[in-house]
């Protein structure tokens, strides 16, 4: 059962333009959502995190948006750069309870 | 620098001959955590650690072992390591569970034979 799912496996959108990379969810105990980045050959490291206590939360061009009632939540990259090209993974958790990982998409970004 | 270390980055073996990937983080955190990311499965937890001598399986925990003897270093022994373990493997720490954001290190690209 899979209970983050990223159902883009990828995305490709203009340089300049909005990107907005999607999840889902299906546990409702989960209260804590983050994203993570990954580049090729390197690790995840750590974009943006949202609470359920939250709606939205930004930090630079990278806002997250929270909508509980449809357990969905999304990232909106403003404006795109070829630097943001990698693979996004969602990933969600309750207190004490081990994170859940989607399967990730991957977002290109063209010049 | 504040950073998770992993040893070795690259690795090919054989079947059954057990191996050590190695695992080190420099910031004092008591949470450690072993993934691994296999193409459209994105990453599955292996085990992870709650502090020293503590620590529990998580999603795929089958052929696998870890020990937490230290807070800093948080090894993934594979005892008869098979093909199916063919895998990238992510070891990351935490300061405090997985609520914290995990700081990952770069990697260990295994190849089973």
């Amino acid at each position: 059962d899979q209970q983050v799912k990223q159902n883009s496996p990828s995305l490709s959108v203009q340089e300049g333009r909005i990107s907005i990379l999607n999840c889902d969810y299906t546990n409702s105990m989960f209260d804590y959502f983050l994203w993570y980045k990954k580049y090729p050959a390197e690790g995840p490291t750590f974009l943006i995190s949202i609470s359920s206590i939250k709606d939205k939360n930004e930090d630079g061009r990278f806002t997250v948006f929270l909508n509980k009632s449809a357990k969905h939540l999304s990232l909106h990259i403003v404006p795109s750069q070829p630097g943001d090209s990698a693979v996004y993974f969602c990933a969600a958790s309750s207190y004490s309870e081990k994170l859940v990982f989607g399967k990730g998409t991957k977002l290109t970004v063209n010049p | 620098e504040a950073q998770v270390t992993q040893n070795p980055r690259y690795l090919i073996t054989v079947t059954g001959k057990k191996l050590t990937v190695t695992c080190s983080q420099n910031m004092n955190h008591e949470y450690m955590s072993w993934y691994r990311q296999d193409p459209g499965l994105g990453l599955r937890q292996i085990y992870y650690s709650m502090n020293v001598e503590v620590t529990d399986k998580g999603d795929v925990p089958e052929g696998y072992k870890v020990s937490r003897k230290e807070k800093r270093n948080f090894p993934l022994i594979l005892e008869s390591p098979s093909p199916n373990q063919t895998s990238l493997y992510f070891c990351a720490s935490s300061y405090r569970g997985d609520y914290n954001e995990q700081f990952f290190g770069p990697g260990t690209r295994l190849t089973v034979l």
